[in-house]
């Protein structure tokens, strides 16, 4: 089974510029979640998919963060325009649910550094 | 406010012996609480989920339990190896949360040799 996909790995951009990120989660999982990792930090949940609904999005910064999950698979989520402070790993994760399943599998994360 | 405490620093056990991390949390009701393994450059990945009418959960060399009037998890690894040489998070998931997990520091553990 393949795992959670993101793209890019890295991206080194100025501050003030936009960014995208892009993730495939695994096949069949209806909830997607995007985090944010700050270097010594635990991962901070930004915002969640059930299926192309938006389940909480309460800690996502919503004047320059903005996610979409259009056809209830894949997902990005932009920064428009990027702090220093958004430095961060952003990480991907997706659950299934079924038969009660609360396993959230994690891609690999794309690391950003806001130069 | 909410918080979920870790170690902030790292763990540092002899190759053989029992490491035992420690996740304690204030002002939280969770219904299950999980724990995952986290490799440099590498997203978590998960380790065991303990609910909270259950005291104790076992998975080969680990196990984790969940004292709900102390709020606090412990997380063993027995016979630990220089290959659990890892970060490991704690999450906390509340009731009707949605699945919504909100996760601890994070402890560093190394195993030597």
């Amino acid at each position: 089974e393949a795992g959670v996909a993101q793209s890019p790995r890295y991206k080194i951009i100025e501050k003030r510029q936009s960014v995208a990120f892009w993730c495939n989660p695994i096949s069949g999982h209806a909830t997607l979640y995007w985090y944010q990792q700050i270097l010594g930090q635990g991962p901070k949940l930004l915002i969640q998919f059930q299926n192309n609904g938006v389940v909480d999005d309460s800690q996502l910064p919503k004047d320059r963060f903005s996610a979409e999950r259009l056809k209830g698979v894949d997902s990005t989520l932009k920064i428009q325009p990027a702090k220093l402070e958004d430095s961060a790993v952003y990480l991907c994760a997706s659950s299934s649910w079924k038969g009660g399943e609360r396993t959230q599998y994690f891609g690999p994360g794309t690391r950003l550094l806001v130069l | 406010s909410q918080k979920i405490e870790q170690n902030s620093e790292a763990l540092n056990i002899q190759e053989g012996k029992t490491a035992t991390l420690t996740c304690n949390y204030t002002n939280y009701s969770p219904a299950y609480l999980q724990w995952y393994r986290q490799d440099p450059g590498r997203g978590p990945v998960f380790l065991l989920l303990i609910r909270e009418n259950e005291k104790e959960k076992r998975k080969e060399r680990l196990k984790v339990t969940f004292d709900t009037t102390l709020k606090q998890s412990l997380f063993h690894i027995t016979a630990s190896q220089p290959a659990d040489s890892a970060t490991y998070l704690c999450a906390l998931a509340l009731t009707g949360g949605g699945n919504k997990l909100t996760f601890g520091t994070g402890t560093q553990l190394k195993v030597e040799l």
